[in-house]
């Protein structure tokens, strides 16, 4: 069983463009959930998301953020006209539903650098 | 709201040594908590979890944890520190299956031949 599948693993970016950072979660794993690590900071909750459906975006910043997780497809968090302090590693976890479903699996992460 | 303080973001230890790392937690309900590992450039990678039942935890390559309500304290300890344990460690509080996680800043763990 494929663990949690992020693309790309590093991404660079002018300021000004935009980034798009993919998530695939776990096989059966139906909860999707985005953090950001800020260097020399620890990790932050940024959203958390079902099938189709925003649960929790109280940790996404409010402007140029954007998550989404379609019925088909990976997991997409969207970041328009990056900023220097964009730069940081993005992860994303998978959580299966039913008795397992309060353990997050995490990605190897995607590392925007913003130039 | 939840709250994750680790003590000392770096330790120091030689191989063999005993490897000990604090995590205390604040939260207005009984939390799930758990340990994460992240070797450079990686992802986070499980290392053991407390959700109810028996107080002493144990996870993957020979660590293990205490969760103590009195104290609000999860400490991660190994008996004996080997070169690969070399990493940042991450503590991590959850208020119920489907929630947010909150993290501790990490301690970085150095071992030392």
């Amino acid at each position: 069983n494929a663990g949690v599948m992020q693309n790309p693993r590093h991404l660079v970016r002018r300021r000004g463009q935009e980034a798009r950072l993919r998530c695939s979660p776990m096989k059966g794993h139906s909860h999707v959930y985005w953090y950001r690590q800020l260097p020399e900071e620890g990790l932050k909750f940024m959203v958390y998301l079902q099938k189709e459906n925003i649960i929790d975006e109280s940790g996404m910043p409010k402007e140029r953020f954007s998550a989404e997780f379609p019925k088909e497809g990976p997991s997409i968090l969207r970041i328009q006209q990056v900023v220097r302090g964009d730069s940081a590693a993005y992860f994303c976890a998978s959580s299966p539903p039913g008795r397992d479903s309060d353990t997050q699996y995490f990605g190897p992460g995607t590392r925007l650098t913003v130039l | 709201a939840q709250s994750v303080t680790q003590l000392g973001s770096h330790v120091s230890v030689s191989e063999g040594a005993l490897v000990l790392l604090r995590c205390n937690y604040s939260s207005s309900v009984p939390p799930y908590l758990f340990w994460y590992v992240q070797y450079p450039n990686q992802g986070l990678q499980l290392l053991l979890k407390y959700t109810t039942g028996a107080t002493l935890v144990k996870g993957i390559n020979g660590f293990e944890a205490e969760f103590k309500k009195s104290e609000t304290s999860f400490h991660l300890t190994k008996p004996s520190a080997h070169m690969s344990d070399a990493a940042e460690y991450f503590c991590a509080v959850i208020k119920a299956a489907g929630n947010k996680l909150t993290f501790g800043g990490g301690t970085r763990v150095l071992v030392k031949p």
